[in-house]
């Protein structure tokens, strides 16, 4: 148990399905994250919440609409993806006001994504 | 951030200990030095970070050289369950790129029962 929950595990969508990520921490951090991770590219930061606001979207495509409603929750919905967005989904939080302290950052187990 | 390296691939014996190496030839000042590790077909796992003294925990210690070019992640007992791949990584303490964990290719750790 990481602290960091995410569901589903596993999801497998067709190209013109709309679909969610969930994802939950019970860690009590105000951070939260959401990554990529391929066979093909190492770890890719995705979206970074600080106090349930956006602060950096690394140049995703408008098909991953992230939502953030509160500080312990966090969403990805998905829709019209790709094959190649085929990969592991990653969420993970931490704290956000420590200086030095704030990348230590815990991630959840990852939600295996399949795009037919 | 400053690069890291790595040896590929470290095997190990159940029970024994593990030293990782990692090398940081250019770390500055404000850098800190992290180790995660990921098993086969999960998330990546925090196991310990420091700065410039060594730091233990319910997991491993962490030991940095005196002029913090290199670091050695030490796990006091490999179990079947430490074979992972383990990442030693630099982050900046201060403006650092929030969220921004650039992961190498790390040390693929085997254990043999």
């Amino acid at each position: 148990e990481t602290g960091v929950t995410q569901t589903p595990r596993h999801l497998v969508m067709g190209m013109t399905n709309k679909k969610s990520l969930k994802c939950e921490q019970h860690l009590g951090h105000n951070a939260m994250y959401w990554y990529k991770q391929s066979a093909k590219k190492p770890l890719e930061l995705m979206f970074v919440y600080n106090f349930k606001e956006q602060t950096e979207n690394n140049s995703v495509p408008s098909r991953f609409s992230p939502e953030c409603p509160n500080s312990s929750h966090l969403f990805l919905h998905l829709h019209t993806l790709q094959p190649e967005d085929s990969a592991l989904y990653l969420c993970a939080s931490s704290r956000a006001d420590l200086r030095g302290d704030w990348n230590t950052i815990y991630f959840g187990e990852g939600s295996w994504l399949t795009v037919v | 951030d400053a690069k890291t390296t790595q040896p590929n691939s470290m095997e190990s014996n159940e029970e024994e200990p593990v030293h990782l190496p990692c090398n940081h030839s250019t770390i500055s000042g404000t850098d800190y030095i992290h180790w995660y590790r990921q098993l086969p077909s999960q998330g990546p796992e925090y196991v310990i970070h420091g700065l410039t003294s060594n730091v233990n925990n319910r997991m491993a210690s962490l030991a940095i050289a005196e002029d913090r070019k290199s670091s050695t992640l030490i796990l006091h007992r490999a179990t079947l369950r430490d074979a992972a791949v383990y990442y030693c990584i630099l982050i900046s303490g201060y403006g650092g790129s929030q969220g921004n964990l650039i992961f190498g290719k790390g040390t693929k750790l085997s254990v043999k029962p």
